[in-house]
C-alpha cells in the first residue's frame, strides 16, 4: 500500500494545454515536496511546501498543499514540450522518512 | 563539485550472487537514503541513514543491508540477489531531514537479476 498516490499516472497533452496532477494521502505530511525525473537521471526538486493552504509559483507552475496537509497539487499552464517528465510527490510522514508517490509521467506533445 | 556518485551504472547478476551498490556524496550531508524505483511503483525507500555510525529500515529492507562507517559513503549490500530485485535503485542525500530539504539523488544503477 502506497502511502501517498498519484493521479494520473500518465498524461499526454497538446502542447498549450494546462493541467493538473494531485497527490493524494489518508496521513498527515509536516512537509512535502514536488520532483521531476527525466529518463536515465534522478529526481531533481522543484518545491518544497510546509504550511497547510500554502501556494507556491515557480514560473508556469503552481503547487498547493491542502489544508489538512494530506494532499498536494501541481497545476501546469500552457505545457511545453520541455515539460515532458516523471512528477513525483514526497512527504515526510514522520521520523526520518521520505515517502514518494507512485508518479505522474507526463508526455508534451509539439 | 560531484554530488552523490553511484556506481556501477548497470549490473546484471545471476540468482543467489551477491553485490554492492556503491553511493558518495561530497557535500558532508548527515542523511542519506536508498531507493528503488520500479514502473508504477514511485521510489520506496529501502533503508536511511541520519548520520555515520547509524542506519534504520525503510518501507522495503529485506534482502538488502546497509553500513555507514563515513559521512560520505552509504553502500548498500544484496546478500543474494533474486529475480524480484531487479529494479534501478537511487541514492539520495539531505543536509537535513527536518524543515524540506531536498533530496539529491545520483543517477541510479540499474541491476537485472537472471
Amino acid at each position: 500500500t502506497q502511502l501517498l498516490e498519484q493521479s494520473p499516472q500518465f498524461l499526454s497533452i497538446q502542447e498549450g494545454e494546462n493541467l493538473t496532477v494531485y497527490c493524494n494521502s489518508s496521513s498527515v505530511f509536516s512537509s512535502l515536496q514536488w520532483y521531476r525525473q527525466e529518463p536515465g537521471e534522478g529526481p531533481v526538486l522543484l518545491v518544497t511546501v510546509v504550511t497547510g493552504g500554502e501556494v507556491k509559483k515557480l514560473k508556469r507552475l503552481t503547487f498547493q498543499f491542502g489544508d489538512a496537509r494530506k494532499d498536494s497539487s501541481l497545476h501546469i499552464t500552457a505545457a511545453q514540450p520541455g515539460d515532458t517528465g516523471l512528477y513525483l510527490c514526497a512527504g515526510r510522514h514522520s521520523g526520518n522518512q521520505f515517502y514518494f508517490g507512485t508518479g505522474t509521467s507526463l508526455t508534451v506533445i509539439p | 563539485n560531484a554530488g552523490v556518485t553511484q556506481t556501477p551504472k548497470f549490473q546484471v547478476l545471476k540468482t543467489g550472487q551477491s553485490m554492492t551498490l556503491q553511493c558518495a556524496q561530497d557535500m558532508n550531508h548527515e542523511y542519506m537514503s536508498w531507493y528503488r524505483q520500479d514502473p508504477g511503483m514511485g521510489l520506496r525507500l529501502i533503508h536511511y541513514s541520519v548520520g555515520a555510525g547509524i542506519t534504520d529500515q525503510g518501507e522495503v529492507p529485506n534482502g538488502y543491508n546497509v553500513s555507514r562507517s563515513t559521512t560520505e559513503d552509504f553502500p548498500l549490500r544484496l546478500l543474494s540477489a533474486a529475480p524480484s530485485q531487479t529494479s534501478v535503485y537511487f541514492c539520495a542525500s539531505s543536509y537535513s531531514i527536518q524543515g524540506g530539504s531536498p533530496l539529491h539523488f545520483g543517477n541510479g544503477t540499474r541491476l537485472t537479476v537472471t
